[in-house]
């Protein structure tokens, strides 16, 4: 157990909709990152917070949002559903510079 | 850019063999260098990592990484694989100075009995 809590660990829904993932980091860690991992394009670095304040932007799509809220938790959201979204949703944190302890991960599967 | 590259897409051993899977980076200065592995349906675990000082360094499960500057390579290495080991590996590293950490597309490790 990495201590890093992701939910849902699993959502279907229909292309055009919109969803929410959240992450609880450990304990302590004020950073967190989200990656999306899709069998076509691996491990891709979506966004990172940093004590509530974006700090780095990856390849992050224009109808992708995130936040990071006062008790550290983050939220992924994702609208405008398409079906190259369907993917395995992952939420890391770690302390200032340091390895990445990751979630579980949240699999979304659009229809 | 930051880059890393893992050249394996694929790798079949049989159990008890020896293993090494190579990564290798591309980055101006010395960065820090991890190595995660990801068993099915589950998360990335750390198996181990390299900041600074001794460059060979231990992690968990048995596993070794050596990290070669002039070679610009963090490969990992098992001296003896077993059937458990069965997962994909991904070999990432983390500039110093930001916080963006890049990954390797992963290497799948099948082990035959």
């Amino acid at each position: 157990d990495s201590g890093v809590t992701q939910t849902p660990k699993h959502l279907i829904t229909a292309t055009g909709q919109r969803v929410t993932l959240r992450c609880s980091p450990r304990s302590g860690d004020l950073s967190v990152y989200w990656y999306q991992q899709s069998l076509d394009q691996g491990l891709q670095f979506l966004i990172q917070y940093y004590n509530g304040e974006e700090r780095a932007k990856g390849n992050i799509l224009e109808r992708f949002s995130a936040q990071q809220f006062p008790d550290l938790h983050s939220e992924l959201n994702l609208s405008s559903l398409e079906l190259g979204d369907s993917a395995l949703y992952f939420c890391a944190s770690s302390v200032v510079v340091g390895e990445l302890f990751f979630g579980e991960g949240s699999r979304l599967t659009v229809l | 850019a930051q880059s890393v590259t893992q050249p394996d897409i694929h790798i079949t051993v049989s159990e008890g063999a020896s293993l090494e899977l190579r990564c290798n980076y591309s980055y101006g200065a010395t960065p820090y260098l991890f190595w995660y592995v990801q068993s099915p349906g589950q998360g990335l675990q750390l198996l181990l990592k390299y900041f600074s000082g001794d460059t060979l360094v231990q992690g968990i499960k048995g596993f070794e990484a050596e990290f070669k500057r002039s070679q610009s390579s963090f490969n990992l290495r098992k001296p003896s694989v077993h059937w458990s080991d069965a997962a994909e590996y991904f070999c990432a590293v983390g500039p110093e100075g930001t916080y963006k950490y890049i990954f390797g597309t992963g290497t799948r490790l099948k082990v035959l009995a």
